[in-house]
């Protein structure tokens, strides 16, 4: 079964200090992947896919995301933080021939200190 | 583009009503649509996925008699909670598909809180 795990919870980091939030995911076959924001009482906003080619994927807000398939690993990166940024960010995956189903990962709550 | 929306975006119900929650894509089709549930400090889990035109698969564990879901059109997808209890208290978010195929993204509305009395 497909799987994604976000180890951390929570993520501190200070206003223009990069940011990093981990994901690592566990399929049998080529995984397709996503992360999304979501600010308090909202929906999910989405901020890039991965799918296949380049590795390094640019998505909103100056977020990118590394695709690193010997390392399962697809972890949010973004160089200057802002407090703006302060959310919870789910990392997703959907494996190839599946129904079009996301499978979330737990969710980390990133907090941009001032 | 790509903006999804839902109503109500906040219902407090007594016990034993029934309520409706209606997803829209605004500019749009989306053929398929998903609705999630969120518990507090909790990732997403999904419930059901709407096709226009048939329907709805649910996930193991969720009574499709009592989530009722109705996907009458390529831009209305619509959540009936039947004779909803205090557990049934959640945020419900859908979302819908752009594009064909594997490759699409699913686009999210903003969720209805759901409080049940």
């Amino acid at each position: 079964a497909q799987s994604v795990a976000q180890p951390e919870d929570q993520v501190n980091v200070a206003e223009g200090n990069p940011l990093t939030v981990k994901c690592t995911y566990s399929v049998s076959g080529n995984p397709y992947l996503f992360w999304y924001v979501q600010y308090p009482n909202r929906g999910l906003q989405f901020l890039l896919k991965y799918i296949t080619g380049d590795n390094l994927v640019k998505g909103s807000y100056g977020f990118e995301a590394e695709f690193n398939k010997s390392q399962t690993s697809f972890h949010l990166k973004k160089p200057s933080a802002l407090v703006s940024d302060s959310a919870l960010y789910f990392c997703a995956v959907r494996l190839t021939g599946s129904a079009r189903q996301l499978t979330f990962g737990s969710g980390t709550q990133l907090t941009v200190l001032p | 583009g790509a903006v999804v929306s839902q109503h109500p975006s906040r219902v407090i119900c007594k016990s034993g009503t029934s309520v409706k929650i209606e997803c829209r894509s605004l500019d749009f089709q989306a053929t398929t649509m998903f609705w999630y549930r969120q518990f507090p400090k909790q990732s997403l889990m999904l419930m059901a996925t709407s096709n226009e035109g048939s329907k709805a698969t649910y996930e193991q564990g969720v009574e499709k008699d009592k989530f009722l879901i109705n996907h009458a059109s390529l831009t209305l997808s619509t959540l009936t909670v039947t004779s909803a209890h205090p557990e049934d208290s959640s945020f419900y978010i859908c979302s819908a598909s752009v594009g064909s195929g594997i490759t699409d993204t699913q686009y999210f509305g903003p969720g209805t809180r759901l409080t049940v009395l």
